[in-house]
Parts: C-alpha cells; sequence; structure tokens
C-alpha cells in the first residue's frame, strides 16, 4: 500500500539552528513526493516537491532529497527563522494520480 | 495563480443542523477534495470529485455528501451535524494534465465548532 511516515513533533528550536524534518514512504510504483507548509491559521501551500530519485527540491531555503535506497524525502534548512514556525505536511503522489499526507510536524522557532 | 476559496473561515453551528460548506476554484480544475484535518491524524480524505456531477467516497465519508453541479465549485454537506464532526476542514484542487506534476491546491480552510 501506500503511506507516509514522519517523525512526530512538536518541534522547538532557536533560531539559526538547523532544522530536519524526517519522512519516509511506502509506496508502489514511483511515486512523486511533496513538502507541504501550513502558517497558523492558513490552508496547505506547496513549499518543494521532486518527481523522481535523486531529485532535490529546493524553496525559502528548504531542501529535500528523493533517496529511492532508503524510502526516504527528509526536510533540512540550514538556519531557521521564527517565520518558519508552521506545520509541515509530506506527502507522496502515487502512480494512480492518488496523494497520501503524513500527520504533520509542528515547528516552532524562538527567537 | 490558482485561488481555492472556502465560503467561511469560521463557523458554528447546533448538533443536527444541516452545514453547507462551499469550495470554489478559478483554475478550471478537474479533481475536487475535501478533507478533514485533526491533531495527531493529519489529513483525512472524505470525498473526492474528477468531474462535474461525479463523486467518490473517500477514507471517512460517513456523515457527510458531497455536490458538484459547476466545475468550479463543491460543496461538502454535513446533513445532520455531530459534535465528533468539530474539526478544521480543507478543500483541495487540481488538475489533471499531460505533463503537469498534479500539485493540489489548497483553500485556507473552515473551522467547524459543533455545539
Amino acid at each position: 500500500g501506500n503511506s507516509v511516515t514522519q517523525m512526530e513533533g512538536p518541534v522547538t528550536l532557536s533560531e539559526e539552528a538547523f532544522l530536519t524534518i524526517n519522512c519516509t514512504y511506502t509506496a508502489t510504483g514511483y511515486p512523486s513526493l511533496f513538502w507541504y507548509v501550513q502558517y497558523p491559521g492558513e490552508g496547505l501551500q506547496l513549499l518543494l516537491k521532486a518527481t523522481k530519485a535523486d531529485d532535490k527540491g529546493s524553496n525559502k531555503g528548504f531542501e529535500a532529497t528523493y533517496r529511492k535506497e532508503t524510502t526516504s524525502f527528509h526536510l533540512e534548512k540550514g538556519s531557521v527563522q521564527v517565520s518558519d514556525s508552521a506545520v509541515y505536511f509530506c506527502a507522496l503522489l502515487n502512480t494512480g494520480n492518488q496523494f497520501y499526507f503524513g500527520t504533520g510536524t509542528s515547528l516552532t522557532v524562538i527567537p | 495563480d490558482v485561488k481555492v476559496t472556502q465560503s467561511s473561515r469560521y463557523l458554528v453551528k447546533r448538533t443536527g443542523e444541516k452545514v453547507f460548506l462551499e469550495c470554489v476554484q478559478d483554475m478550471d480544475h478537474e479533481n475536487m477534495f475535501w478533507y478533514r484535518q485533526d491533531p495527531g491524524l493529519g489529513l483525512r480524505l472524505i470525498y473526492f470529485s474528477y468531474d462535474v456531477k461525479m463523486k467518490e467516497k473517500g477514507d471517512i465519508p460517513e456523515g457527510y455528501s458531497v455536490s458538484r453541479e459547476k466545475k468550479e465549485r463543491f460543496s461538502l454537506i454535513l446533513e445532520s451535524a455531530s459534535t465528533n464532526q468539530t474539526s478544521m476542514y480543507l478543500c483541495a484542487s487540481r488538475t489533471l494534465g499531460a505533463g503537469v506534476l498534479n500539485e493540489q491546491f489548497f483553500g485556507p480552510g473552515t473551522r467547524l465548532t459543533v455545539l
């Protein structure tokens, strides 16, 4: 079957700290992988994506690399800011064109 | 830019009321979706629609119905609201165009409280 597992939160970091949010997936075939971000009081918005193995998605200083050998798509940022405080969702789009979302990881960045 | 709008940001209803949540997208997308979001459970798919007049059950359709009379509009209906339907409801849409990565676009959400 298809599923996404991401690290439990909440995560609290100081400003300028390094961020990693782990995401692993199970899928049949070759899915596309996504990270979505949800800022307080808002809907989800696409942060970055990758369509095939070894692709690296990047946006706003965030990066994630599609690792087929470890079925992972971990989100990283070298130096977080207060404005990065949000909930982050890992997701996959399978070959049957269906989305599967992780449960979300809440990040709080303190000054 | 794709825009997905939802009729209300916050809604308070009483148990047993009939509730309509409306969603409109402006990019001629074929597919539209309704999710509910609850702490610790992430997003759960309620219903989706591939095209006008078409609907498919998602993972948790019980207690809900939907309507898609026009391509741009997808309505979620709670026939008789219950307290366990208190949640954040998110609408989404996407295209199925060939050669296009089918990114899903979300509305801002409706936080529904059922008393």
